[in-house]
């Protein structure tokens, strides 16, 4: 089972910066089938990008994936207020499926 | 326009059986490539991953509860069932189901769409 580690785990912002979110992988992610999530409280989290830097149907442009085998990067430029969320990297790769424990943005 | 929704009980009793029930519409499981999961989040924490089945029966469950938790799936409603066997306190948590399309290979895209969730409290 991969293990996936994100850093930092709090991440306090002011709208309009850039924000880079990390996520590590105990061995290398197979064809780098890495996912990013956004979820907001009460809410469903929300596809971002797949493959590493795919983005989902829909998703703007200031989100972008980056990163393969064990290293993954998610960048968001121009932060959002409503980008102020909990962000989930996913590994979907291999037959055991995992999440990060996840990076919380808040606005600073 | 693909749905999915979650039902079952908000409160079970600790050493009983949950069975949820995944409803959805704008897709159908004997498609080729299609799955559907089974993904939980105890209040306040993280994302847990715990069963997929594909459109052929193929199905994958976490590790670490693998010997509590099955699936079944009934294409004919639309429905896909996870029960999960002698819960406990722990298990309290939102349980999502969530559908994937995979494009060449199996497995080859994440959950990209998702149920509102349903909690469940296990609690005596």
């Amino acid at each position: 089972e991969i293990l996936l580690t994100q850093s930092p785990g709090t991440l306090s912002v002011s709208p309009g910066e850039r924000v880079t979110l990390s996520c590590w992988a105990s061995q290398s992610v197979s064809s780098n089938y890495l996912a990013w999530y956004q979820q907001k409280p009460g809410q469903a989290p929300r596809l971002l990008i797949y493959g590493a830097s795919s983005r989902a149907t829909g998703i703007p442009d200031r989100f972008s994936g980056s990163g393969s085998g064990t290293d993954f990067t998610l960048t968001i430029t121009r932060l959002e207020p409503e980008d102020f969320a909990v962000y989930y990297c996913h590994e979907y790769g291999s037959s055991r499926l995992t999440f990060g424990q996840g990076t919380k943005v808040e606005i600073k | 326009q693909i749905t999915l929704k979650e039902s079952g009980p908000t409160l079970v009793k600790p050493t009983q059986t949950l069975t949820l029930t995944c409803t959805f519409s704008g897709f159908s499981l004997s498609t080729n490539g299609v799955g559907v999961g089974w993904i939980r989040q105890p209040p306040g924490k993280a994302l847990e991953w715990l069963a997929l089945i594909f459109w052929d029966d193929d199905e994958r469950y976490s590790p670490s509860l693998k010997s509590r938790l099955t699936l079944t799936k009934d294409t004919s409603k639309n429905r896909v069932v996870l029960t999960m066997t002698n819960m406990d306190r722990v298990d309290t948590a939102t349980y999502y189901c969530a559908h994937l399309s995979s494009f060449v290979v199996r497995g080859d895209n994440p959950f990209n769409y998702w149920g509102q969730g349903t909690l469940v409290t296990v609690s005596s």
